[in-house]
């Protein structure tokens, strides 16, 4: 079965200070994706950045990066230069290879980020 | 920019009352999904749809049923609300199946039944 393990459930960041947020995955399909998402305390789930596991190259995306390690199945978000709009929890999520196409998610990491 | 809309942001409604949460994309995506998150259980899929009235059960179904009548509407119907459903309701919508394809959320729905 797919998992996605984020072991950090809060963090704390200085602003201005780059983060790093763990995400380890557990899958049996060669074909995969791997996403991040940020939901703010007002609820809305918005898409952060995307890795393939077919991708060559680390995907980036402005101040965020993926430290994609296949063989260590791990997808880490990097969030550089952290601004005070960054607090907020996010989600490390895995499409699921079967019909649905569901996303299955971690259980998240609350990050603070510090004036 | 992609659009997914929930028609309300909060609702409180009573027991026993029938509930719906509308949900709307712009995308022309054919897949269409409802969660809910809880705190300490994370996401867990409802309902999702592939296609105009085609739909299929996601892990939690129970006492929820959906209607997606046109491919841009996708509805999440509460048959008669318990105070177990208080929950924040998240409506997505991506194209097919595909790994690298990705799911849209909606600004979520925030319901309390009392």
């Amino acid at each position: 079965a797919q998992k996605i393990t984020q072991t950090q459930p809060g963090m704390f960041v200085q602003e201005k200070e780059a983060v790093t947020l763990d995400c380890t995955y557990d899958t049996s399909d060669p074909s995969y994706g791997l996403f991040w998402y940020k939901q703010p305390s007002s609820g809305e789930m918005i898409f952060l950045i995307y890795q393939g596991s077919y991708d060559q190259q680390n995907a980036t995306e402005g101040r965020y990066s993926l430290n994609f390690q296949k063989a260590r199945k791990s997808a880490n978000l990097v969030i550089s230069a952290s601004q005070l709009g960054d607090s907020a929890m996010y989600f490390c999520a895995m499409r699921d290879s079967g019909n649905t196409g569901k996303l299955i998610f971690g259980q998240g990491t609350t990050l603070q980020v510090k004036p | 920019d992609v659009k997914v809309t929930q028609s309300s942001r909060y609702l409180v409604k009573r027991t026993g009352e029938k509930v719906f949460l509308e949900c709307v994309q712009d995308m022309d995506h054919e897949n269409m999904f409802w969660y809910r998150q809880d705190p300490g259980l994370g996401l867990r899929l409802i309902y999702f749809s592939y296609d105009v009235k085609m739909k299929e059960k996601g892990d939690i179904p129970e006492g929820y049923s959906v209607s997606r009548e046109k491919k841009e509407r996708f509805s999440l119907i509460l048959e008669s609300a318990s105070t177990n459903q208080t929950s924040m309701y998240l409506c997505a919508s991506s194209f097919p199946t595909g790994s690298g394809n990705t799911i849209y959320f909606g600004e979520g729905s925030w319901l309390t039944v009392v």
